[in-house]
């Protein structure tokens, strides 16, 4: 089945400063890559998501990108606030007959004013 | 829509005791999953449904756990009998198609089995 590793597991950065999250998987066949922000006590939550005919996409201070022939992803923020502060969960989904949304571990994002 | 609902939002039960935690997908959508998420684990799926089917239940932990879903509005995990290790949040997610569209999570049930 599909494995993901998600690195690192904590990161602080500067408020203004950039954070970088990344995540590799193992099943070729994956094709649909979210991720995830949970704040405390509260449910994971899509923030921005690939699918596997794209290299890169962005949505404001937000960009992902997407290596197929590595089978890595990662998770770029620009610009970090202190309410970036949260778990930010990589997934891997969609491979051949597996449809399971397998998650990485987590990264604690710290943004300190 | 008012999204999935979980119910309860906390359980506290003493060991030996069954626990049903029960889900209400969005309306609509056609997958249904459940997960569990621990510090030391994150968060692991235990089963997924597919139009009210069982399709893998791989990540279910042990013959303690189960899960129905008798309908397209509703589903449970069971688990008899219940041990202190299975403290955990559990969630309930859905989604429109299996495996490349968001799902979407409901609040969590937090378990705390003493």
């Amino acid at each position: 089945g599909e494995n993901v590793e998600q690195h690192p597991s904590t990161l602080s950065v500067q408020e203004g400063d950039s954070a970088v999250i990344k995540c590799t998987y193992s099943d070729s066949a994956s094709n649909y890559f979210p991720w995830y922000k949970q704040e405390l006590g509260k449910r994971p939550q899509l923030i921005i998501d690939i699918r596997s005919n794209v290299g890169e996409k962005k949505d404001q201070r937000i960009a992902v990108t997407l290596n197929k022939t590595a089978k890595h992803f990662s998770l770029h923020i620009t610009e970090t606030q202190p309410e970036d502060s949260a778990v930010y969960f990589c997934a891997a989904s969609g491979g051949g007959s597996n449809y399971k949304l397998t998650f990485g571990k987590g990264t604690l994002l710290t943004v300190n004013p | 829509d008012a999204g999935v609902i979980q119910s309860p939002r906390h359980e506290v039960t003493e060991m030996g005791q069954e626990v049903t935690l029960r889900c209400k997908p969005i309306s609509g959508h056609n997958s249904l999953f459940w997960y569990r998420q621990t510090m030391m684990r994150g968060l692991e799926l235990l089963i997924y449904f597919n139009n009210n089917v069982p399709i893998d239940d791989s990540g279910m932990p042990e013959d303690r756990f189960s899960a129905k879903m008798p309908n397209a509005s509703f589903s449970t995990l069971k688990i008899q009998p219940s041990e202190p290790r299975d403290s955990a949040v559990y969630f309930c997610a859905s989604s429109w198609e299996t495996g490349d569209t968001e799902a979407f999570f409901g609040q969590g049930t937090r378990l705390t089995v003493v």
